[in-house]
């Protein structure tokens, strides 16, 4: 198993480009969500999907959405980036009830 | 609502000292608390868990209790080396949060030979 894969691994974007953060799992997981690292904020939660064609907002939504088309895929979209978008970017996924989290490698975004 | 605090850092500590890392949470349901470990320029991996009261997790060397009565889910390992210079992270998920982690801030462990 792969586990959580996430691309690109790194981005630089200007202010006002739009962009597609991928994840992707390969454990058959239904609960996927979006997390963002922010240092000395720990992670925060973006978004997150209990299964195919449903998504919910989190602690910090805005600027971002989300689809979840298969279960094995939750992309992450940035509609215009700016400069408080800079972060590091993480998946997660888990199977549901009280289960462990698995994460992916993260993607680190600089927006200029 | 359900929450987690974790001690602030950071902590630096000699090779084979005593490590710590208190952990206490709130929680409406009836959660499982977990303790990440996130390495420089990775995400986050499963370090150790408890489901239930007394439980107590290990791996690596760590280990950590639920503890029900004092809200509490501390880190601890008898003799750290450089390899475990990281962040920890304590978490917990409730029957009550819907499949939601809650995670602490983060403490940065830095070990020096």
């Amino acid at each position: 198993n792969a586990g959580v894969t996430q691309t690109p691994k790194f981005q630089v974007l200007k202010t006002g480009q739009s962009m597609t953060l991928q994840c992707a799992q390969d454990m058959n997981h239904e609960y996927m969500s979006w997390y963002r690292q922010d240092p000395g904020m720990g992670l925060r939660l973006i978004h997150y999907s209990v299964g195919a064609g449903i998504t919910d907002q989190g602690e910090v939504p805005n600027g971002y959405n989300v689809s979840r088309s298969t279960t094995e895929d939750f992309p992450l979209r940035l509609l215009s980036a700016a400069p408080s978008q800079t972060s590091v970017y993480f998946c997660a996924s888990n199977t549901l009830g009280r289960e462990t989290q698995y994460f992916g490698p993260g993607t680190r975004l600089l927006v200029l | 609502g359900d929450s987690v605090t974790q001690m602030e850092g950071p902590v630096t500590l000699s090779e084979e000292a005593f490590l710590t890392i208190n952990c206490t949470y709130t929680a409406t349901g009836y959660p499982s608390l977990f303790w990440y470990v996130q390495y420089p320029g990775e995400g986050l991996q499963l370090l150790l868990k408890a489901t239930k009261a007394d439980d107590k997790g290990s791996n690596k060397g760590f280990e950590a209790t639920y503890r029900k009565e004092t809200t509490s889910f501390h880190l601890e390992k008898g003799s750290v080396q450089v390899s475990d210079s990281a962040v920890y992270f304590c978490a917990l998920v409730s029957t009550n949060t819907g499949n939601q982690f809650y995670f602490g801030t983060g403490t940065s462990l830095t070990v020096i030979p």
